[in-house]
């Protein structure tokens, strides 16, 4: 079965902090997409990682694909509080499965 | 374009009655994922469906739950004789194409039914 785990868990910073976020497995994976979550609302995609040690960047986010495929980040650059979410990674395995996700408070 | 729809966004259900939760999937859409999300939780695997069959529904409790993906119309999860563990937020996805390890696809989300069980 291939899991994806995620660290950390939750992550409060201040307003214009930069911050890396994790998502990893013990299997390799074709591509990793990353999605975000906000309260109420379903996961929206940000972006899918397909190539090893890609790197793709989305205004003031940084994603990147491990070379051996099998773990990626998630960098944000000067967070701000509608950065604030719920951050999943997720990737076909047995079945398309997700991570248990980092939630992200940007304060004010 | 409508994204992936569903409804109800709430449903409040007692102990024992059944759950209805309905998706309609984009438009050319043909390929239906539901994942149950509890609080504080990430998203969970329950069952992908493909017009008129079931794919793998190796994520989905063998006993009261089903699903189904007509020719026409949404696509409905039903939970017979809910339980208070069955509260949580489902939401249903939709995809062009399988999201296999071989394709680059996105898969939609729709908004969600929060079910809560009294």
């Amino acid at each position: 079965t291939q899991l994806l785990e995620q660290s950390p868990q939750f992550l409060s910073i201040q307003e214009g902090e930069n911050l890396t976020v994790y998502c990893n497995s013990s299997s390799v994976f074709s591509s990793l997409q990353w999605y975000r979550q906000e309260p109420g609302e379903g996961p929206v995609l940000l972006v899918t990682v397909v190539t090893g040690g890609e790197v793709k960047k989305l205004k003031r986010l940084t994603f990147q694909f491990g070379d051996a495929r099998k773990d990626s980040s998630l960098h944000i650059t000067a967070a701000q509080p509608g950065d604030t979410g719920l951050y999943l990674c997720a990737g076909y395995g047995q079945n398309f499965v997700f991570g248990p996700g980092t939630r992200l408070s940007v304060l004010p | 374009n409508a994204g992936v729809m569903q409804n109800p966004r709430h449903l409040v259900r007692r102990r024992g009655q059944e759950a209805r939760l309905r998706c309609s999937p984009m438009k050319g859409h043909s390929h239906v994922y539901w994942y149950r999300q509890l609080p504080e939780e990430g998203l969970k695997f329950m069952v992908y469906l493909q017009k008129e069959n079931i794919i793998d529904e190796s994520g989905m409790p063998k006993e009261r739950f089903s699903a189904e993906f007509p020719k026409e119309g949404p696509s409905i999860l039903r939970i017979q004789q809910v339980v208070r563990g069955d509260s949580a937020a489902y939401f249903c996805a939709s995809s062009p194409a399988p999201l296999t390890w071989k394709a680059n696809t996105e898969a939609f989300f729709g908004q969600g039914t929060r079910l809560t069980v009294v």
